[in-house]
């Protein structure tokens, strides 16, 4: 079967670094997605990530290995308005995106 | 503002009624789909069409409908409505099916089932 794997939660610290890491097995890979997704809002963009390294884009990076099935987001600077989850997704041989259960980041002061 | 509309933001049904969800782009994307999001699961596939004319099944199918008569609207109907289709419902769209297209999400749409 197909499965991605998150922590459910974690906290962390405004100003701080937090790591979200995201391990999948599934039926091929075409790119892993990461998602932010607030509370009671939609999901929305933050990386794309399809061959292995590091992508950074402001505060956030993210991070690939296929070979390991593993990625992590990286997240610098924490402010409160990070407070959210984070999705992990994967493109499988299909297009079709598989969906981890999500990430709850929680930042306090 | 270009961008994905859903109707209505919040149902509350009687089980055994039937309700269709609107979903509307205006990108022109080709490929829409519909999510359902609960608690402690992640996003799962109900339907998908990758263009107007066509559908197929996800991951969740049963219970569900959709039809894609032209680009822009992508609806959801559920034919008798039970308590397990309580969730929250996302509408989605890409402009491509290949390796890098986001996905555009909708406001979404929390339905309770009674």
């Amino acid at each position: 079967g197909q499965n991605i794997d998150q922590p459910t939660e974690m906290t962390a610290t405004e100003g701080a670094i937090v790591q979200i890491n995201c391990t999948y097995q599934t039926s091929g890979f075409n790119g892993l997605f990461w998602y932010q997704q607030h509370a009671g809002e939609a999901p929305t963009f933050l990386s794309y990530n399809v061959l292995d390294g590091l992508e950074e884009k402001g505060r956030f990076s993210s991070f690939l290995s296929r070979s390991k099935g593993y990625s992590y987001l990286l997240l610098k600077e924490l402010q409160m308005k990070d407070s959210a989850s984070y999705l992990c997704a994967v493109l499988d041989s299909n297009y079709q995106l598989i969906w981890g259960a999500g990430t709850k980041l929680i930042i306090k002061p | 503002i270009a961008g994905i509309t859903q109707a209505p933001t919040s149902q509350i049904l009687a089980a055994g009624r039937r309700m269709t969800l609107r979903c509307t782009q205006d990108m022109r994307h080709n490929a829409m789909y519909w999510y359902r999001q609960d608690l402690g699961l992640g996003l799962r596939l109900i339907h998908y069409s990758n263009t107007a004319g066509t559908t197929g099944k996800g991951e969740v199918p049963d219970g569900y409908s959709v039809s894609r008569a032209n680009t822009d609207d992508f609806p959801l109907t559920l034919a008798s409505a039970v308590p397990s289709q309580t969730s929250v419902y996302f509408c989605a769209s890409r402009a491509g099916t290949g390796d890098y297209y986001g996905y555009t999400f909708g406001s979404g749409t929390r339905l309770t089932v009674v």
